[in-house]
């Protein structure tokens, strides 16, 4: 009955590789986000999707591309991995968009160590 | 913009002792405001909210909040705490008109026996 589910939960990769973490909501939410957690647990958002449109494209490396193939799932792929993505990455989502007091409800973590 | 400001990045208290965590925002408009607290090792949950209803919030785990505008802050208590109660705590807000959440920085609680 997990709410916001995330594969894997551990990655561990050398430097150029291409990874991807996917994402999964079962609460029917609009809206889906990422966000990156650094070693100094400060959290901040990449991308954010609402029914499959992007609505938020932070300022983020293009080697990182999200990809949400309904409204349910959103993935994120990773290319030519640099040592500075080691990180927590986050999933989630809320019922939409534009209320501003929408609780988030955040998936497990992935934790990606990159060598 | 909105922003918020965690005063503490850690915090430890004996067990049964208050628990006190700062938040002041910044915000031109009503802010929604919000505490999230991540376990170890886990994803953020919610502990409450603000959503200009009531100013003194009350949320899970014994915790609650209260919005002081004059003060411009929310500060998270708890009466009496728990080991389990041990943690990192975030306070956030939305940007105005979204639930884009900005966070703050965190406060990372310890517990004491």
């Amino acid at each position: 009955d997990t709410a916001v589910s995330q594969t894997p939960k551990y990655l561990v990769t050398q430097m150029g590789n291409d990874k991807s973490i996917k994402c999964e909501q079962n609460l029917g939410h609009d809206t889906m986000y990422w966000y990156k957690q650094d070693s100094k647990k400060f959290l901040k958002i990449m991308f954010s999707y609402n029914n499959k449109e992007l609505i938020i494209n932070e300022t983020v490396p293009n080697r990182f591309s999200p990809k949400s193939p309904d409204k349910a799932h959103l993935n994120l792929h990773i290319n030519s991995l640099e040592l500075g993505d080691s990180a927590v990455y986050f999933c989630a989502s809320s019922q939409e968009w534009t209320r501003g007091y929408n609780e988030q409800f955040f998936g497990p973590g992935t934790r990606l160590t990159v060598l | 913009a909105q922003s918020v400001t965690q005063l503490g990045s850690h915090v430890s208290v004996s067990e049964g002792a208050l628990v006190l965590l700062r938040c002041n925002y910044s915000s031109s408009v009503p802010p929604y405001l919000f505490w999230y607290v991540q376990y170890p090792n886990q994803g953020l949950q919610l502990l409450l909210k603000y959503t200009s209803a009531a100013t003194l919030v009350k949320g899970i785990n014994g915790f609650e909040a209260e919005f002081k505008k004059s003060e411009t802050s929310f500060h998270l208590t708890k009466p009496s705490a728990h080991m389990r109660d041990a943690a990192e705590y975030f306070c956030a807000v939305t940007l105005y008109n979204t639930d884009k959440l900005i966070f703050g920085t965190g406060t990372r609680l310890q517990v004491f026996p």
